[in-house]
């Protein structure tokens, strides 16, 4: 089936550098890749969607100069937490879908990075 | 505009019971509706989706829901519960209006006592 590999699983940085994430499908190609937030014990929360060759889509409240998304191939979707800040610790998972199953909605999930900014 | 409602934050049950967890949606679409489960510190895994097909749907680890258009319920049900599924466990909706994006319940912890 289809495999979603979500790199670092942890992370700890300084307050102020930056992070970057990477959620790679494995097997097949994504056109749109998806990146949620989770805080402890809580749901997940969509920040935004994210097209290969084309700039992301973000949710309300999202800020996009924080959280750059770069999608620039069909296997790989980054996400970069710039000038980290201790409220920006949380759970970042992504999302992708293999467009050759044949429901329309299967979607796949990275493992998850914990990122804990100090 | 989509949600999702689980009732009940924490469930507890013991081995061998049945396992109940609540999705109430709200879609102004049909939607599309799943169940995922979360191990700590991990992603989420399917267990089962409904996208307008058997309006039972049978997933993987002995779960399976119901779909219920007159109640607007999703929920997730299993025989018999074993301790490996105590985890945290998300409904989410979505429909063919959505471009892909997920919307998520409050998500229920399952506790499974021996």
């Amino acid at each position: 089936g289809a495999v979603v590999s979500q790199h670092p699983s942890r992370v700890i940085c300084k307050s102020g550098t930056s992070v970057k994430i990477e959620c790679r499908s494995l097997d097949f190609q994504a056109t749109t890749m998806f990146w949620y937030r989770q805080f402890p014990k809580q749901s997940l929360m969509l920040m935004a969607t994210s097209n290969e060759g084309s700039k992301a889509t973000y949710e309300q409240g999202v800020e996009k100069d924080k959280f750059l998304i770069n999608h620039a191939s069909l296997t790989l979707s980054t996400l970069t937490v710039t000038s980290a800040h201790p409220e920006d610790s949380s759970f970042y998972i992504c999302s992708a879908r293999d467009p050759t199953e044949d429901s329309p909605y299967g979607y796949t999930f990275g493992s998850g990075t914990r990122l804990t900014v100090v | 505009a989509q949600s999702v409602t689980q009732l009940g934050s924490h469930v507890s049950v013991s081995e061998g019971a049945l396992v109940l967890l609540r999705c109430n949606y709200s879609s102004s679409v049909p939607p599309y509706l799943f169940w995922y489960v979360q191990y700590p510190n991990q992603g989420l895994q399917l267990l089962l989706k409904y996208t307008s097909a058997a309006t039972l749907v049978k997933g993987i680890n002995g779960f399976e829901a119901e779909f219920k258009k007159s109640e607007t319920s999703f929920h997730l049900t299993k025989p018999s519960a074993h301790m490996s599924d105590a985890a945290e466990y998300f409904c989410a909706v979505t429909a063919y209006n959505q471009g892909g994006k997920l919307i998520f319940g409050q998500g229920t912890e399952l506790s499974v006592k021996p």
